[in-house]
């Protein structure tokens, strides 16, 4: 079966420093989509970013950047210079397909990220 | 518009009561999900409609009764809820049901059964 560990059940960082937050998955497809979201305190998650199983390049986004290791099953996402605003919940997630051969979305259990000012 | 919109924010309802929430997209989405999250757990996923037909019913208990009014309208009737069923609600939709789609939610609907 498929999953998503995210071992990190909290972290609390000061202002301006630098976040690594873990995420190891499981899965027996060649092809395989990983995903991020962001909950926030308001409720909806947020998109952040998906990745192919087959693009192993590393991606920068402003301050994110998300590091992608096959040979470690790992797809992890640092936040640089972190910010009060990044305090959120933050989900590691697995398509996976299902009975109908439609995809469904496993989440890891999430991070739960605390900026101090 | 690429908002999932989710009415009433925050449901209060006792055991016997019946309630719905609603939830609307605009973005032409064919895929739309109902989940249910309990605190500091991540999304469970409860029903999946494909093109307005129910493609997956996690084992969900009856007296939850989604339904699929139209493409971009999805209900979730409820009837005799236990106060173990307290829990944020979240609708979210998709383009499709392929592999590599992102999932867009709403806010939720914070449910308190008393």
């Amino acid at each position: 079966a498929q999953k998503v560990t995210q071992a990190q059940t909290e972290i609390s960082v000061v202002e301006k420093e630098d976040v690594t937050l873990d995420c190891v998955y499981e899965t027996r497809d060649t092809t395989y989509y990983l995903f991020w979201y962001k909950q926030p305190p308001s409720g909806e998650l947020v998109f952040l970013i998906r990745r192919n199983s087959f693009d192993e390049q590393n991606e920068i986004s402003g301050r994110y950047s998300w590091n992608f290791q096959k040979s470690t099953s790992s797809f992890n996402f640092t936040i640089t210079a972190s910010q009060v605003v990044d305090s959120a919940v933050y989900f590691c997630a697995l398509s996976e397909v299902d009975h109908t051969g439609g995809f469904k979305t496993i989440f890891g259990a999430g991070t739960r990220l605390f900026v101090k000012a | 518009d690429t908002e999932v919109t989710q009415t009433p924010k925050h449901l209060v309802m006792g055991m016997t009561n019946k309630k719905s929430l609603k939830c609307e997209q605009h973005m032409g989405h064919r895929a739309m999900y109902w989940y249910k999250q309990k605190a500091k757990k991540p999304p469970e996923l409860m029903f999946v409609y494909s093109y307005e037909k129910l493609s997956i019913n996690e084992s969900v208990p009856s007296r939850f009764s989604p339904e699929c009014p139209n493409s971009s309208l999805l209900n979730l009737h409820l009837h005799a809820l236990q106060p173990e069923d307290s829990a944020l609600y979240l609708c979210a939709s998709s383009r499709n049901r392929e592999r590599d789609e992102k999932l867009f939610f709403g806010s939720g609907t914070q449910l308190s059964v008393l």
